[in-house]
């Protein structure tokens, strides 16, 4: 299995412009999470999804950002406009079954916004 | 009472040190522990993980010490090794919450040869 695969790697963009990174979990997981991670916060839970439901967005900084899991095999977050505060590395997390079963990390996209 | 406070924020040791990283939590109702290691460029990996009702749990050179009363538990990495250089991050879940994680801030460690 490839893993999750997160893309692009690097954005760079500038404020108010919109941001869409993309994400692709493991097939056959039904959890997917997407977290935010900057050197003053470490890693924040902005929101997960269950069987492509949104379970918890609690997370989510404003309504400037936006998820969507059209399919098990596809979720975006947007940012619209971004601003130099989403500077971060975005991950996409998936898991298999809502017990201890570990999260599968991709390996991130990094966001940065002038 | 979400919270999981982690320390240190960071580590030097000499190869085969012991570094000890220590988290605490404050909600009870967390029931599951993992620990988390992230190279750089990488997504964090699962490392080892525990559950309340075990004191210890070890797996190769990681060891997790658990106090429940406490509510504090700690990684251990014996005989340490450069290539264990990264940041670790001890979590929790609430299982009220599902498979929603809190983790903590994060300790990076250096191994030096």
């Amino acid at each position: 299995d490839a893993g999750v695969i997160q893309s692009p790697r690097h954005e760079v963009t500038e404020m108010g412009q919109e941001v869409t990174l993309r994400c692709k979990p493991i097939s056959g997981h039904d959890y997917l999470f997407w977290y935010r991670q900057t050197m003053m916060r470490g890693l924040e839970l902005l929101i997960y999804f269950n069987n492509n439901v949104p379970i918890d967005d609690s997370g989510m900084p404003e309504d400037r950002f936006s998820a969507k899991m059209p399919n098990a095999s596809f979720s975006t977050l947007k940012i619209q406009p971004s601003e130099p505060r989403d500077s971060a590395v975005y991950f996409c997390a998936s898991s298999f079954g809502g017990s201890s079963s570990p999260l599968h990390f991709g390996n991130g996209t990094r966001l940065t916004v002038t | 009472q979400q919270q999981v406070k982690q320390s240190p924020q960071s580590l030097i040791v000499q190869k085969g040190g012991i570094p000890i990283i220590n988290c605490a939590y404050e909600n009870t109702a967390f029931d599951y522990f993992p620990w988390y290691q992230q190279f750089p460029g990488k997504g964090p990996a699962l490392l080892i993980a525990i559950r309340p009702d075990v004191s210890e749990k070890k797996e190769g050179r990681f060891t997790i010490s658990f106090n429940k009363s406490a509510k504090q538990f700690s990684l251990h990495i014996m005989d340490s090794q450069p290539g264990d250089s990264a940041t670790y991050f001890c979590a929790a879940r609430l299982k009220a919450a599902g498979n929603k994680l809190t983790f903590g801030g994060g300790t990076r460690v250096l191994v030096k040869p």
